[in-house]
């Protein structure tokens, strides 16, 4: 069971290039989502999506896109990269509302986009 | 508009010793609060939440938090602190009532907890 499992982990792009990060999980979980890390910001949520083919954007969904084909794939993707999406991309799932688990986010290691 | 303020941005404790951080929040209905744990290079894990029921809730590695709806706080609390509790903090909050779909946890800016030997 490798849980929420991200790639890659390190990237680094100029402005202006488009790059994809990948997020799966094996655990069967409706909800998918992606959060930017920043120094003294927090992790503010980009994208979400409560099962497949349903997606809806967060706090700060500017420059990104999501789509969900699958129950277990949620990638995130950066049309043009700018160097204000220099930072560290968390994806998060949990189980559907109302089973077991469903309010507890589990997280991916993480990937840190720097943006020359 | 849901909102989670955690005020100290470090924490230093010597080993041994109480600590805890401070976590208010700010929702129109009622909260589900949590708080989450992340060691160097590592993603989020993970440690306690507030559903329901008894204010006092416990997690995991001998945490403790206590839920204070009239002073909208939520502060995680340790009797006696490791070196290796020493990592990033994060309390978040989630209005029960304004999104059932529990579609948008809200994340506080994180405080970092520091433990002497």
């Amino acid at each position: 069971n490798a849980g929420v499992t991200q790639t890659p982990k390190f990237q680094v792009l100029k402005t202006g290039q488009s790059m994809t990060l990948q997020c799966a999980q094996d655990m069967n979980h409706e909800y998918m989502s992606w959060y930017r890390q920043d120094p003294g910001m927090g992790l503010r949520l980009i994208h979400y999506s409560v099962g497949a083919g349903i997606t809806d954007q967060g706090e700060v969904p500017n420059g990104y896109n999501v789509s969900r084909s699958t129950t277990e794939d949620f990638p995130l993707r950066l049309l043009s990269a700018a160097p204000s999406q220099t930072s560290v991309y968390f994806c998060a799932s949990r189980p559907g509302q109302g089973l077991k688990g469903a309010n507890v986010l589990t997280f991916g290691a993480g990937s840190r986009l720097t943006v020359l | 508009a849901q909102s989670v303020a955690q005020p100290e941005d470090q924490v230093n404790v010597a080993e041994g010793n109480p600590l805890t951080v401070k976590c208010t929040y700010s929702v129109s209905g009622n909260p589900y609060l949590f708080w989450y744990v992340q060691y160097p290079n590592r993603g989020l894990q993970f440690l306690l939440k507030y559903i329901t029921g008894d204010n006092l809730v416990k997690g995991s590695y001998g945490f403790e938090a206590e839920f204070n709806k009239s002073q909208t706080s939520f502060h995680l609390k340790k009797p006696s602190a490791l070196v290796s509790d020493s990592a990033l903090y994060f309390c978040a909050v989630r209005d029960r009532d304004l999104d059932q779909a529990g579609t948008a946890l809200i994340f506080g800016k994180g405080t970092t907890l520091s433990v002497s030997s």
